[in-house]
């Protein structure tokens, strides 16, 4: 069966600091992986997708990046942190195929103070 | 924006009636996802429809898809406490971008 694993499970930083926010998928080999954020009370925003390691699409600008340094591994970060970067990440994988259903990890929620 | 412009609706019903959501898409698509999201956990698929469907059931969940209209709905028959939960509807564009809908936060009291 796959799993997916997020890490930290929560996190408080400072305005102006480095994140970096991970998430792993086990059980299955070359999934598309996605990363998305959710503001409180809010709906979920694609921020990047991969379909294959080392190659990551930006979906929208939110001064983020990320990488996908392994199969299985899909990683979030960013130099300095914004107070709008506050809210709920959440990683995602799903088959290779277009639209195939999304499979969502634990999420990570994130405090920028 | 792929969808229209609409924010979180919340509805409350009460156990026992039978309940529908909306969603409405901008682009064409071939897919939509519904979603399901408990408090503090990610989203689950409950139903996906696809554009050679106009109907889709699972147990008490039936799903439409209108691509002339460009519009969506998922009914939930004789809601129970444990429907209470936030519904999002979601569609691809392009290649592997999603996106989702504002969401229906549904409320079922007993």
């Amino acid at each position: 069966a796959q799993t997916i694993h997020q890490w930290p499970v929560a996190e408080i930083k400072a305005v102006g600091s480095p994140l970096s926010l991970g998430c792993t998928i086990k059980g299955k080999s070359s999934p598309n992986l996605y990363w998305y954020w959710q503001a409180t009370g809010g709906t979920l925003q694609q921020l990047f997708y991969s379909i294959t390691v080392g190659q990551v699409e930006s979906v929208v600008q939110l001064n983020l990046s990320a990488s996908r340094p392994k199969d299985d591994q899909f990683i979030l970060s960013t130099e300095k942190l914004l107070l709008s970067h506050s809210g709920f990440y959440l990683c995602a994988w799903s088959l290779d195929r277009n639209y195939a259903e999304q499979f969502f990890g634990p999420g990570t929620r994130l405090t920028v103070l | 924006s792929q969808w229209g412009e609409e924010n979180l609706q919340a509805l409350s019903i009460q156990e026992g009636e039978d309940v529908t959501m909306n969603c409405s898409y901008k682009t064409y698509t071939t897919v939509v996802h519904w979603y399901r999201q408990d408090s503090g956990r990610g989203p689950a698929l409950i139903i996906l429809i696809r554009s050679n469907e106009r109907e889709k059931r699972s147990g008490r969940l039936r799903a439409t898809l209108d691509t002339s209209s460009q519009s969506s709905s998922l009914s939930i028959t004789a809601a129970q406490c444990e429907d209470t939960a936030v519904y999002f509807c979601a569609t691809g564009y392009g290649n592997e971008k999603i996106t989702f809908g504002a969401g229906t936060k549904l409320t079922i009291k007993p």
